[in-house]
């Protein structure tokens, strides 16, 4: 069963085109991750959201956690090549089971 | 700055081997985690661990053991490898109620 959805789940995109990533569970989570992961390494996180509706941003990025607890979007402005990469969202209730969705994989095309 | 720690990077093995999956971190952090890695399913919990002598299973926990004699060490056993258990294993550590800091990874093939 898996907890987290994300769609879409490939992206393929122009240098300069905003993305939006959503990450859709129908179980509340009491905070959510972001990670992303390259090639060959490990995820790296990105954020974590805690409150209900609490958006934060990270340079060109806009991470949002649903009023309900139960979803989280990306935004990406601008996106660069450098943004290529496969986005994760987790979700935890106890903060030490994380549940990972199926991920994200971007490309950016120069 | 060391981190999470994980060897082999790679490892193929033949159907019915056992083999030994060593992490360790540097961070003194209490938690400790298995995740495997497949094409489009994400990463999956397989057994982690909230101290030193305190294990406990995740959602695929079968066909693998883990114990957790100290902090800095959390190795993950395979008994009898199979081919169903080709992924990329990845193993993560952090403080209570903090998000996991991963390692690079341990890419394997079994044959």
């Amino acid at each position: 069963t898996q907890l987290l959805e994300q769609s879409p789940q490939f992206l393929s995109i122009q240098e300069g085109e905003n993305l939006t990533v959503y990450c859709n569970s129908s179980s509340v989570f009491s905070s959510l991750q972001w990670y992303r992961q390259e090639p060959g390494e490990g995820p790296v996180l990105l954020v974590t959201v805690v409150t209900g509706g609490e958006v934060k941003k990270l340079k060109r990025l806009t991470f949002q956690f649903g009023d309900a607890r139960k979803d989280s979007s990306l935004h990406i402005t601008a996106a660069q090549p450098g943004d290529t990469g496969l986005y994760l969202c987790a979700g935890t209730n106890t903060g030490n089971q994380f549940y990972f969705g199926t991920g994200t994989s971007l490309t950016v095309i120069p | 700055n060391a981190g999470v720690t994980q060897t082999p990077k790679f490892q193929v093995l033949k159907t019915g081997q056992s083999m030994t999956l060593q992490c360790a971190q540097d961070m003194n952090h209490e938690y400790m985690s298995w995740y495997r890695q497949d094409p489009g399913m994400g990463l999956r919990l397989i057994h982690y661990s909230v101290g030193a002598g305190i294990t406990d299973q995740g959602e695929v926990p079968n066909g693998y053991n883990v114990s957790r004699s100290t902090t800095e060490d959390f190795p993950l056993r395979l008994l009898s490898a199979a081919p169903s258990q080709t992924s990329v294993y990845f193993c993560a550590s952090s403080r209570s109620g903090s998000a996991p800091f991963f390692g690079q990874g341990t890419r394997l093939t079994v044959v």
